[in-house]
């Protein structure tokens, strides 16, 4: 199975901080790479798709980078309602795998 | 609107099975997969499997083959896991969610169930 290693496993930042999660495959996964967003007791919300496609819906702060076993999960201007954990995913090989996810804090 | 809505809270016994339903509406059913995904208290996610709702097919992750059954009614739009010989390490919210891609599984899970919490306690 593919590893995804996230990090950092947890992050605090202000209102208006620009924030950065990685995501690292154990392989080559090209761009087949999606990021969720998880809130407390919710499901998981699909937010960006294919490594940078941003989902319908989603805001623009929130964007992703990367190719091949590095990856990057940008939202540019923390806002309160992005308090979550945020997950990477891959699906270039099965079985499909996340990362540990990222908990993301309000300072 | 597309929505999955999942059966409610089960206990069970350790060694008996259980069967959440996950029921769509808002779309074709048959067109596009449906994924089942766990996450035990405080951890993370784990992909489980799809099934097909047309044809019927299904693909399980390797550390549940043989416990887990994915099945589907599509005439209720209806998705439903199967998981027997449960232990207390299979607590946890189940959640079912459907594949973004209609013509292919290509796991972009873009509408989720609202999780089944499944507690597995003697």
């Amino acid at each position: 199975d593919i590893q995804m290693t996230q990090s950092p496993s947890s992050l605090s930042a202000s209102v208006g901080d620009r924030v950065t999660i990685t995501c690292q495959a154990s392989q080559d996964i090209s761009n087949y790479l999606n990021w969720y967003q998880q809130k407390p007791g919710k499901a998981p919300k699909l937010l960006i798709y294919d490594a940078s496609n941003l989902e319908t819906g989603v805001p623009s702060r929130f964007s992703g980078s990367g190719s091949g076993t590095d990856f990057t999960f940008t939202i540019s201007s923390l806002q309160p309602e992005d308090i979550a954990t945020y997950y990477c995913q891959q699906y270039g090989n099965l079985p499909p795998t996340f990362g540990g996810g990222t908990k993301v804090e309000i300072k | 609107q597309v929505q999955l809505v999942q059966s409610g809270t089960e206990v069970k016994k350790p060694g008996a099975s259980v069967k959440v339903s996950c029921r769509a509406s808002g779309y074709t059913f048959s067109d596009y997969y449906i994924h089942w995904v766990r996450q035990a208290p405080g951890q993370g996610l784990e992909w489980m499997g799809w099934v097909n709702p047309n044809s019927g097919g299904t693909n399980y992750a390797q550390r549940f083959q043989g416990r887990v059954v994915l099945t589907r009614d599509t005439p209720i739009s209806t998705a439903y896991m199967d998981l027997s010989r449960l232990t207390s390490d299979d607590t946890a919210v189940y959640f079912c969610a459907r594949d973004l891609s209609s013509a292919t599984v290509v796991t972009v899970l873009d509408f989720w169930g609202q999780g089944t919490l499944v507690t597995v306690s003697s």
